[in-house]
């Protein structure tokens, strides 16, 4: 067990539809991470939280938008939502602003079926 | 932006084989990860590497800065070795400087 808790770990939805996906870092880690993994991309930096401020971003759509708040959890927002947006959501959490896996914790994920 | 190939894509292999898998990457880095990923999704970091070699029980990373490129060995493969294992170089320059392979899908059969 990783310390980071996301939920939900399932998600069906329909087209045009919107979602949250919510992560709850690890006790004291101040940077929340979100990546996207498609089947056919790999693994997709999104963009990076570093307590409450946006830190750096990466190939988010302008659909997704995602804020950290007082408590550090973080939210994902995803709207009109696509077939091509299937995917797993992974959010990753670490005690500093570097992003280095070694130091940084994955939850499971959330699989996120657009129908 | 960093291209990162890893080969095989997919791997099938015997309990007991000698595993290796390859990751090349186009843009100089400053260090490269190695992270494993198993069934139902869970992502674990495996190494951490800037030069040389590293050995974690029956895995060893290897990585080579000038030729731009990582290996990821396992020896005395087993069963629960099955996972995805992703190259992640990373260049600096904050979190969008670490990169992802697509990953190696393993299979190791009893």
């Amino acid at each position: 067990d990783s310390g980071v808790t996301q939920t939900p770990k399932h998600l069906i939805t329909a087209t045009g539809q919107r979602v949250t996906l919510r992560c709850s870092p690890r006790s004291g880690d101040l940077s929340v991470y979100w990546y996207q993994q498609s089947l056919d991309q790999g693994l997709q930096f999104l963009i990076q939280y570093y307590n409450g401020e946006e830190r750096a971003k990466g190939n988010i759509l302008e659909r997704f938008s995602a804020q950290q708040f007082p408590d550090l959890h973080s939210e994902l927002n995803l709207s009109s939502l696509e077939l091509g947006d299937s995917a797993l959501y992974f959010c990753a959490s670490s005690a500093r602003s570097v992003p280095a896996p070694t130091e940084a914790f994955f939850g499971q994920g959330t699989r996120l079926t657009v129908v | 932006k960093n291209e990162v190939e890893q080969s095989p894509q997919n791997l099938t292999a015997q309990e007991g084989e000698f595993i290796t898998i390859n990751c090349s990457y186009s843009v100089g880095i400053s260090a490269l990860h190695w992270l494993q990923q198993h069934p139902g999704g869970g992502i674990v970091s495996l190494f951490m590497l800037s030069s040389g070699k590293k050995k974690h029980g029956r895995l060893i990373a290897t990585i080579n800065i000038q030729e731009k490129h990582s290996s990821l060995h396992i020896t005395a493969s087993h069963p629960r070795d099955s996972a995805v294992y992703i190259c992640a170089p990373y260049s600096g320059g904050g979190a969008d400087g670490l990169t992802f392979g697509k990953g190696t899908h393993l299979i190791i059969q009893p």
